[in-house]
């Protein structure tokens, strides 16, 4: 069964403007983290967020959790044609060695 | 280093026969895991090994799909008889395991794409 949902499930904006996604989860965790999949590869690691954290930032990218509304966001600003791909949040589960994923967005740059 | 390496990428069987996977995780890594990938979704846990342990397994995992990892490097990925709804993406993926699973990022290899007819 699938942890996280993430929203919307498809996102075209134009090349420059900022994307944003959000994701949900059921349970409490310790962290979740967001990747990225280009299209037939594997995945590659964007960010980690703590339970205790409610933002972080790498680069373009921003991160949010919001523990109270089990929710994340990404957003992406300035976005390149380059960041077209799908993105996925995951969460552990308490005591678990799993990683529970979302269905991802699929996020389109217009050139 | 060139990271997480899998072989094949790509592999058609017809339904019945067996199939076999090979990851060579990233050389340092303790960890690594096994998912499975269906179009339009994300990916679903199958296995994870500490070294050569396995130490978890998924309850969805049928008894026709086994894992090893020998020497805790490289890992194999069976799957005996194989039906059509196997076809899916494999992935590997591998992290360093020096700390709680739930602080790591993983590493992923490109995945084996598996067609079976």
């Amino acid at each position: 069964s699938q942890q996280g949902e993430e929203d919307p499930q498809a996102l075209s904006i134009q090349e420059g403007e900022n994307a944003t996604m959000n994701c949900s989860y059921k349970t409490s965790i310790n962290n979740l983290q967001w990747y990225r999949q280009n299209s037939g590869r594997g995945l590659v690691h964007l960010i980690l967020i703590r339970s205790n954290e409610r933002e972080k930032h790498s680069g373009r990218l921003r991160v949010t959790l919001d523990t109270s509304k089990k929710s994340s966001s990404l957003l992406i600003t300035a976005s390149r044609a380059a960041d077209t791909a799908s993105y996925f949040c995951a969460t552990d589960m308490d005591s678990n060695y799993q990683l529970i994923w979302g269905a991802g967005t699929k996020l389109i740059i217009k050139p | 280093d060139t990271g997480v390496s899998q072989d094949p990428r790509h592999k058609i069987t017809k339904r019945g026969q067996n199939v076999t996977f090979r990851c060579d995780p990233i050389s340092e890594h303790n960890r690594l895991y096994w998912y499975r990938q269906t179009l339009g979704q994300g990916p679903e846990f199958l296995t994870y090994f500490q070294n050569e342990a396995q130490l978890e397994k998924s309850r969805l995992l049928s008894d026709r799909f086994s894992a090893e990892r020998p020497k805790g490097s490289f890992s194999t990925l069976e799957i005996q008889r194989t039906e059509q709804g196997d076809s899916a993406m494999y992935l590997c993926a591998s992290s360093f395991g020096w700390t709680d699973p739930s602080n790591e990022k993983l590493f992923f290899g490109s995945g084996t794409q598996l067609s079976v007819l």
